[in-house]
């Protein structure tokens, strides 16, 4: 049972337009959520966060969207760069002490030149 | 400062054979997190610990494996015996906090033949 669903394995985009990344959770307790980007024989990096009591956080180029409502969030990249294509991740975790992340299986951005 | 640091980056292993995965977390990080990467589940926490203490392990797949945190700057994973389902990425993450979010290390490639 996925509690963190990326549903898109993979995402092709346009240098300089929009890439829009999506992820839907299942578990209510979750109260902090996070991007991770990887590339190939790397761990993942960490990208950005938003916390529950937010509904977006902006880093530059990169911006998380919560809608909490709908279990769902995002991350729109504006504007996409090659250097961009990686697997994204993300992640959430529950509040109190429970420090354990659970991710979703990533999607494979593209971005063409 | 080196970041999360994992030996071996590749292991090839006979079923059967006993395989140990090193890692060194980033200095004053208190959390250590176990992660196996594999296509059909993604990534999956095993175990993890905090001041050298495990916390959750529920994520052990089995008795055959274990994990040990003898001090703040050194943990392992041990398969004992491996079995070719085991093959996977593994990865060790360390955190001060979970707002930071996660440092990987760059992974473990095992292969159990």
């Amino acid at each position: 049972d996925q509690q963190v669903k990326q549903n898109s394995p993979s995402l092709s985009v346009q240098e300089g337009r929009i890439s829009i990344l999506n992820c839907d959770y299942t578990n209510s307790m979750f109260d902090y959520f996070l991007w991770y980007k990887k590339y190939p024989a790397e761990g993942p990096t960490f990208l950005i966060s938003i916390s529950s009591i937010k509904d977006k956080n902006e880093d530059g180029r990169f911006t998380v969207f919560l809608n909490k409502s709908a279990k769902h969030l995002s991350l729109h990249i504006v504007p996409s760069q090659p250097g961009d294509s990686a697997v994204y991740f993300c992640a959430a975790t529950e509040g109190g002490s429970n420090y354990k992340l659970t991710f979703g299986k990533g999607t494979l951005l593209t971005v063409n030149p | 400062d080196a970041g999360v640091i994992q030996s071996p980056r590749h292991e090839v292993t006979e079923m059967g054979q006993e395989v140990t995965l090193r890692c060194k977390p980033i200095s004053g990080h208190d959390y250590l997190f176990w992660y196996r990467q594999t296509m059909m589940r993604g990534l999956e926490l095993l175990i993890y610990f905090n001041n050298n203490v495990p916390i959750d392990d529920s994520g052990m797949p089995e008795d055959r494996f274990s994990a040990k945190m003898p001090n703040a700057s050194f943990s392992t994973l041990k398969i004992q015996p491996s079995e070719p389902r085991d093959s996977a990425v593994y990865f060790c993450a360390s955190s001060p906090d979970r707002s930071y979010g996660y440092t990987f290390g760059s992974g473990t490639r095992l292969t159990v033949v």
